[in-house]
């Protein structure tokens, strides 16, 4: 069965400096690999999507990377800015399954 | 594209009331989820449909049914509804990527 970890659970950083968030899993059968973010009582916004076959996706100021012999996506924030503070979510697709991380909860100080 | 769309956005509901929360995608996914999510707790899903005619329980089914009608639709059902099932509900869709809804709102008192 796929475990997704992801740590830390929380995090605050200030205003300005590069950060990465870790995820974990088991199983490397998968088809891919999204990264999201959710603002309080708010819904999912994708942020990047991974295939099985990439080892990054890079969108602005974020990167993802995707190392499947390790079990390890890593999710780059460059120059954080108060407005990233959010809880981030990975998400891995296999078949028939998909598995949640926890999330990590990142602040952002002005 | 308006992509995954839940109503209503926020219910509230005394124990023992029924409701059915309704959600649609138009981006023609066979495959299509309801989640739970509960503060410490994460996303848990409670039933997901590969395609149009077919549904199967996830982790936490108890007291709900789900009704996948065509292709398009597919509702979440609170035939009585305990106070354990105030969450905040997503309803996502799944070809290659996952979307996902705005969520609903449910408090039962």
């Amino acid at each position: 069965k796929q475990e997704v970890t992801q740590i830390p659970a929380a995090l605050s950083v200030p205003e300005g400096e590069n950060l990465v968030l870790n995820c974990s899993f088991t199983d490397s059968a998968i088809y891919n690999l999204q990264w999201f973010r959710q603002d309080p009582g708010k819904g999912l916004t994708s942020l990047l999507l991974i295939q099985s076959s990439q080892r990054e996706q890079t969108s602005g100021r974020l990167n993802a990377s995707l190392d499947k012999s390790s079990g390890r996506s890593t999710l780059y924030i460059a120059a954080s800015q108060p407005g990233d503070s959010a809880t981030y979510l990975c998400i891995l697709s296999s078949a028939r399954q998909l598995t949640f991380g926890s999330g990590t909860q990142l602040t952002v100080l002005p | 594209n308006a992509g995954v769309t839940q109503t209503p956005k926020f219910q509230v509901l005394k124990t023992g009331q029924s409701m059915t929360l309704q959600c649609a995608q138009d981006m023609n996914h066979n495959s299509m989820y309801w989640y739970r999510q509960d503060p410490g707790m994460g996303l848990r899903l409670i039933y997901y449909s590969a395609s149009e005619g077919t549904t199967d329980k996830g982790e936490v089914p108890n007291g709900y049914n789900v009704s996948r009608l065509n292709k398009r639709e597919f509702s979440l059902r609170l035939e009585s509804a305990a106070p354990s099932q105030t969450s905040v509900y997503f309803c996502a869709s799944f070809a290659g990527e996952q979307f996902f809804g705005p969520g609903t709102r449910l408090t039962v008192l």
